[in-house]
C-alpha cells in the first residue's frame, strides 16, 4: 500500500481536551486530506494541504505536514462531544494521480 | 448547497443477484470516484472518471463496471454478488482532479444475503 498507518488507531479524551492524530504515508504526495466519518455515515471533508504547505487552520482544527517525514498530524482543540468521529487521513500522490488513498483512521471518543 | 446524491440508500440483494448504485454529484464538479468501505475499515478506491472517461481504477471486480453519463451522473453495476460484497459504497465528486478536495455522498448500504 502506498498509504501508511494513522496513529494512534483509538482515542478517548475528556470533552475539552485536545486530541491529535497522526498520519503516516510511502511516497510523495500532491496534497493530503482529512476527513471525519461518523459511525455509518459519509465522509466529511475537513482540510486539504498541499505539499509545499506546512501547516492549515479550520475553525478548532490544525493541520500540519512535514514532507521529510512523510507525515502529518491534525489537532483538534476543546474537543466536544461532537467530534466524536473516525478521522482519516488520504493522500493524493501526484498530479496524475485520480484518487484519495485513504488510511486505516483514527477513532476518536469525546467523554462528557 | 447542493451535496452528492446517492441512491438508493439501503440495498439488500441476494447472492448471484446484480445492483446498480446511482451517484449524481455536486453540479459543475466533472470528476466522481466510488469507493468501497467494508466494516471497520478505511474506505477502498474502486474507480473515478473525469469528464465521462474513465480516469484510475483501484481493485475493482472484474463483476462490477461503471461509467459515468453525459450528464456527469455516475453508475456503478454489481453483478453476480458474492456475501462479501456487502459493504457501504461511497461516491465522491470534485471540481479537477483532486488539486481540490472531494466531497462523499451518504452512501449505500449493501447487504448481500
Amino acid at each position: 500500500s502506498q498509504q501508511g498507518e494513522e496513529d494512534p488507531q483509538a482515542l478517548s479524551i475528556q470533552e475539552g481536551e485536545n486530541a491529535t492524530m497522526n498520519c503516516s504515508y510511502k511516497t510523495s504526495i500532491n496534497n493530503l486530506q482529512w476527513y471525519r466519518q461518523n459511525s455509518g455515515r459519509g465522509l466529511v471533508h475537513l482540510i486539504l494541504i498541499r505539499s509545499n504547505e506546512r501547516e492549515k487552520h479550520s475553525g478548532r482544527l490544525r493541520v500540519t505536514l512535514d514532507t521529510s517525514k512523510k507525515s502529518s498530524s491534525l489537532l483538534i482543540t476543546a474537543s466536544r462531544a461532537a467530534d466524536t468521529a473516525s478521522y482519516f487521513c488520504a493522500t493524493v500522490f501526484s498530479f496524475n494521480d485520480y484518487k484519495l488513498s485513504f488510511g486505516a483512521g483514527t477513532t476518536v471518543t469525546v467523554r462528557a | 448547497a447542493a451535496g452528492v446524491i446517492q441512491s438508493p440508500r439501503h440495498l439488500i440483494k441476494e447472492k448471484r443477484e446484480t445492483a446498480t448504485l446511482k451517484c449524481y454529484p455536486i453540479p459543475r464538479h466533472d470528476t466522481v470516484y466510488w469507493y468501497q468501505q467494508g466494516p471497520g475499515q478505511d474506505p477502498q478506491f474502486l474507480i473515478s472518471f473525469y469528464e465521462k472517461m474513465q480516469s484510475d481504477k483501484g481493485s475493482i471486480p472484474d463483476r462490477f463496471s461503471a461509467q459515468q453519463f453525459s450528464d456527469y451522473h455516475s453508475e456503478l453495476n454489481m453483478s453476480s454478488l458474492e456475501l462479501g460484497d456487502s459493504a457501504l459504497y461511497f461516491c465522491a465528486s470534485s471540481r479537477g482532479q483532486l488539486n481540490t478536495e472531494a466531497f462523499f455522498g451518504q452512501g449505500t448500504r449493501l447487504t448481500v444475503v
